[in-house]
């Protein structure tokens, strides 16, 4: 079965640090890939959007990577600030039909980032 | 600038006890969908509907129903809840169908149920 694994511990980082998140999946192929940040008694929120044939995607101080080879995905804050303290959400998506499993997108379990001042 | 609101925020209920979770869109979204996210379990997807009139199950629809009753409105309903049920829910909408490229979501701010 599909399984997305994520940091599940804490990851704390001084501020004006580069925090690198990891998504590693298994058992499928997805197109594209996407980045969720929740805060806490909130909906996630979307970021950004990788599809399988583009290495790097950049937006703001926000860089995502995706190795299909590897089957990883890279998320990459840099000049970190405590204001993006936060649990960000991988999500792979498989193409309707292609034998992904669910439907869409499905959710890794997130890792939560703390970033000290 | 609404987006996907829910309600209620909070609720309560027994075991046994009926309710209706609401949703509704103000994008003109085709697509929502309904998750539960529980700790240590990540957004696991309940029911979605790709378009009104349509609704298909998810990871995990057992002791849920939907109604999509118009573009805007997306419904779960859990007809004799479980302490299982115990959780935080959320609605999505997405402007493209479940699968397609760009099906970026749109969450609401989620309900808290507790079943006791």
């Amino acid at each position: 079965s599909q399984k997305i694994e994520q940091n599940s511990e804490a990851l704390n980082i001084q501020e004006g640090k580069t925090a690198t998140l990891t998504c590693n999946y298994t058992n499928y192929s997805p197109a594209y890939l996407q980045w969720y940040r929740q805060d806490p008694g909130r909906g996630p929120v979307f970021l950004l959007l990788i599809r399988e044939n583009e290495k790097e995607k950049r937006k703001e101080r926000l860089k995502v990577t995706f190795d299909t080879t590897l089957k990883q995905s890279l998320f990459h804050i840099t000049a970190s600030q405590p204001a993006d303290s936060a649990t960000y959400l991988c999500a792979p998506n498989s193409p309707l039909g292609s034998g992904g499993g669910a439907d869409g997108l499905t959710f890794g379990k997130g890792t939560h980032l703390i970033i000290q001042p | 600038n609404a987006g996907v609101t829910q309600t209620p925020k909070f609720q309560v209920l027994k075991t046994g006890q009926s309710m209706t979770l609401q949703c509704a869109q103000d994008m003109n979204h085709n697509s929502m969908y309904w998750y539960r996210q529980d700790p240590g379990m990540g957004l696991r997807l309940i029911y979605y509907s790709a378009s009104e009139g349509t609704t298909d199950k998810g990871e995990v629809p057992n002791g849920y129903n939907v109604s999509r009753l118009n573009k805007r409105e997306f419904s779960l309903r859990l007809e004799s809840a479980a302490p299982s049920q115990t959780s935080v829910y959320f609605c999505a909408s997405s402007e493209r169908p479940p699968g397609a490229t760009n099906e970026k979501l749109f969450f609401g701010s989620g309900t808290q149920l507790s079943v006791l």
